[in-house]
């Protein structure tokens, strides 16, 4: 079964409005998580990495003050796209690093969630 | 710089046929070689992966194949079923946490 559980799997929300995704550590503590950001037909873009009790560190281009990581606890990351406009629709996944796995190479992706802000 | 290149973007393949799909990197700092499968609407799912002291691991009708001097790997799909339609990603990244670093990903059709 799936270890890392994304919620909500799909979302619709207002232009303007703030939208919150959750993705949670199902089996093993994850003191790190990754939001990428996929468009259709295209590649997984790596937007930050959550470290628990931490400041999220964001990628090159990407708004920190619009898309807002939390990451509270070693199994919940929270990823809030605030002020949301059209062009935040996307499909957005979590990954978690399970730190029990080979050499920090055993990453699991959540299942993703639809963003469509109308 | 494009770190890592996949190649091909698409490809259709008839059910029984073998699947190649090559993914090429600069980095050689590189020591995890990963290969994620995506289907449509899903979070991509780790398939199968590699690391450096080996050229070539099987898993069932997976292998993957690891050149390091030619600093390429690639991965081989055996029988291709229907079911095996879906994008395919390479996703090296080097020691300890460092991150993912993904291809742009090749959809595979596999025609029934």
């Amino acid at each position: 079964g799936a270890v890392v559980s994304q919620h909500p799997s799909w979302v619709i929300c207002k232009s303007g409005t703030s939208v919150k995704i959750e993705c949670r550590s199902l089996d093993f503590q994850a003191t790190t998580m990754f939001w990428y950001r996929q468009f259709p037909k295209q590649s997984l873009m790596l937007m930050a990495t959550s470290n628990e009790g931490s400041k999220a560190t964001y990628e090159q281009g990407v708004e920190k003050d619009k898309f807002l990581i939390n990451h509270a606890s070693l199994t919940l990351s929270t990823l809030t796209v605030t002020s949301a406009h059209p062009e935040d629709s996307s499909f957005y996944i979590c990954s978690a690093r399970d730190p029990q796995g080979a050499r920090g190479n055993t990453i699991y992706f959540g299942e993703g969630s639809w963003l469509t802000v109308v | 710089q494009q770190q890592v290149k996949q190649s091909p973007q698409s490809l259709i393949v008839q059910k029984g046929g073998i699947s190649i799909i090559n993914c090429a990197y600069e980095n050689t700092a590189f020591d995890y070689f990963p290969w994620y499968q995506q289907f449509p609407g899903k979070g991509p799912a780790l398939l199968i992966a590699i690391r450096p002291d080996v050229s070539e691991k099987k898993e069932g009708r997976f292998t993957i194949s690891f050149n390091k001097s030619a600093k390429q790997f690639s991965l081989h799909i055996m029988d291709s079923q229907p079911g095996d339609s879906a994008t395919y990603f390479c996703a090296p990244k080097g020691s300890g946490y460092s991150t993912l670093t993904f291809g742009k990903g090749t959809m595979l059709l596999v025609s029934p």
